[in-house]
């Protein structure tokens, strides 16, 4: 169970176009999901919280009109990476937690993106 | 949250066991110990976690030292499918929920 489905897995994209990525709680219902970067070689840095039925809360330096984050269901949050530049290529990651307890965080396998 | 120092790389022959140091000295007492892992282009997944007793799963077992401020993440048997990054995260259970990564520790399996 608690499976967390990513999609695109891998996206290339010219130079000022947008992307979205799709982020979905499979068997169960999450209120919250959580958007991280990956740079090559380094560790995971936490862009965003998306929280459903309300606005996300984004970190320091992360452009909340260039990443724009929807969270329109209990089950999916998606990130729009606007006006897309080669800067932007990165592996996103999402993650989301069963609302029980003391489940863990479950993670997404990733979205590749490559922008030329 | 707690700040946690891992090795940034280890060996470990397969079928050995491989266990993996972490310390976090500064825990507080409602803080958690979790263990990650991310194999290359994956998205990270759950070991374990524990508070202050000794855990075991299918996956590995976590020995937290009695005053809490270290842990070791053991591999029983490692295999090649086990070469990945580890990361120790030391957090509040349930509070924000999200989880802070730093380096972790790069575990290479070797035949």
């Amino acid at each position: 169970g608690a499976v967390v489905s990513q999609h695109p897995s891998w996206v290339i994209c010219k130079s000022g176009t947008s992307v979205k990525i799709e982020c979905r709680s499979l068997d169960f219902q999450a209120t919250t999901m959580f958007w991280y970067r990956q740079f090559p070689k380094q560790s995971l840095m936490l862009m965003a919280t998306s929280n459903e039925g309300s606005k996300a809360t984004y970190e320091q330096g992360v452009e909340k009109d260039k990443f724009l984050i929807n969270h329109a269901s209990l089950t999916l949050s998606t990130l729009t990476v606007t006006s897309a530049h080669p800067e932007d290529s990165s592996f996103y990651i999402c993650s989301a937690k069963v609302n029980r307890g003391d489940s863990p965080l479950h993670f997404g396998n990733g979205t590749r993106l490559t922008v030329t | 949250d707690a700040k946690t120092t891992q090795p940034p790389s280890m060996d470990c022959a397969e079928g050995r066991a491989a266990n993996l140091p972490c310390n976090h000295s500064t825990i507080s007492g409602n803080e958690y110990v979790y263990w990650y892992r991310q194999i290359h282009s994956q998205g990270p997944q759950y070991i374990i976690h524990g508070l202050k007793n000794n855990e075991t799963n299918e996956m590995a077992s976590l020995i937290i030292t009695e005053d809490r401020k270290s842990s070791t993440l053991i591999l029983p048997h490692a295999t090649l499918r086990d070469t990945a990054v580890y990361y120790c995260i030391v957090r509040v259970k349930n509070a924000g929920n999200m989880l802070t990564f730093g380096g972790g520790t790069r575990l290479m399996v070797k035949p």
